[in-house]
């Protein structure tokens, strides 16, 4: 089955600067690629996505890239601000079902 | 529209009682996903629904847990001679297929379980 794995596990940056997390994954049938931001006591919600046919998605100040060889998809936030402070979890879609890694926490300092 | 729903937002209930969580998927979604998440954890997937059928449920864990799903919508996940440490929020997530490519999950709010 697949297995995904995301990295940090926490992450501070100071507001402005730039933001990386990187998730793996084991299926090379995996096509879909959401990530989810969750604040405190609330729902995932997805902020970007990327399929398997492109490399690269921006969406204002976050965007994702796709190594579909390596199977690594990573997320960048620019010009972060304290509204960004969350968890963030990549997925990967497995068949229908989707397998979530283990989360970012995610801390901008003013 | 409407989004995903999820009743009661949050259940307190005694170690050995039975307890049934509710799911309203987003109207014309067909696939519907349980997940189960501890505090200050990521997702643990329980089950999938696609239609009223469940192909995945794999992560189920133990006998005590079960779902269905009726009219290809609302879902029940019912856990029964709760434990403590099933005490967890539990999201339901819907999303719509359209083969061969796998839609975007939406999430309900969760429903907070608290096993005393």
């Amino acid at each position: 089955g697949e297995n995904v794995e995301q990295h940090p596990s926490t992450l501070s940056v100071q507001e402005g600067d730039s933001a990386v997390i990187k998730c793996t994954y084991s299926d090379s049938a995996s096509n879909y690629f959401p990530w989810y931001k969750q604040e405190l006591g609330k729902r995932p919600q997805l902020i970007i996505d990327i399929r398997s046919n492109v490399g690269e998605k921006k969406d204002q100040r976050i965007a994702v890239t796709l190594n579909k060889t390596a199977k690594h998809f990573s997320l960048h936030i620019t010009e972060t601000q304290p509204e960004d402070s969350a968890v963030y979890f990549c997925a990967a879609n497995y068949g229908q079902n989707f397998v979530f890694g283990p989360g970012t926490r995610l801390s901008v300092l003013p | 529209g409407a989004g995903v729903s999820q009743s009661p937002s949050n259940k307190v209930t005694e170690k050995g009682k039975d307890v049934e969580l509710r799911c309203d998927p987003i109207s014309g979604h067909t696939a519907l996903y349980w997940y189960r998440q501890s505090l200050g954890q990521g997702l643990e997937f329980l089950i999938y629904f696609q239609g009223n059928s469940a192909p995945d449920k794999s992560g189920l864990p133990s006998d005590r847990f079960s779902a269905e799903r009726t009219g290809g919508s609302v879902s029940t996940l019912t856990i029964q001679r709760t434990q403590q440490e099933d005490s967890a929020v539990y999201l339901c997530a819907s999303s719509s297929y359209f083969s061969p490519n796998t839609d975007t999950q939406y999430f309900g709010p969760g429903t907070r379980l608290t096993v005393l």
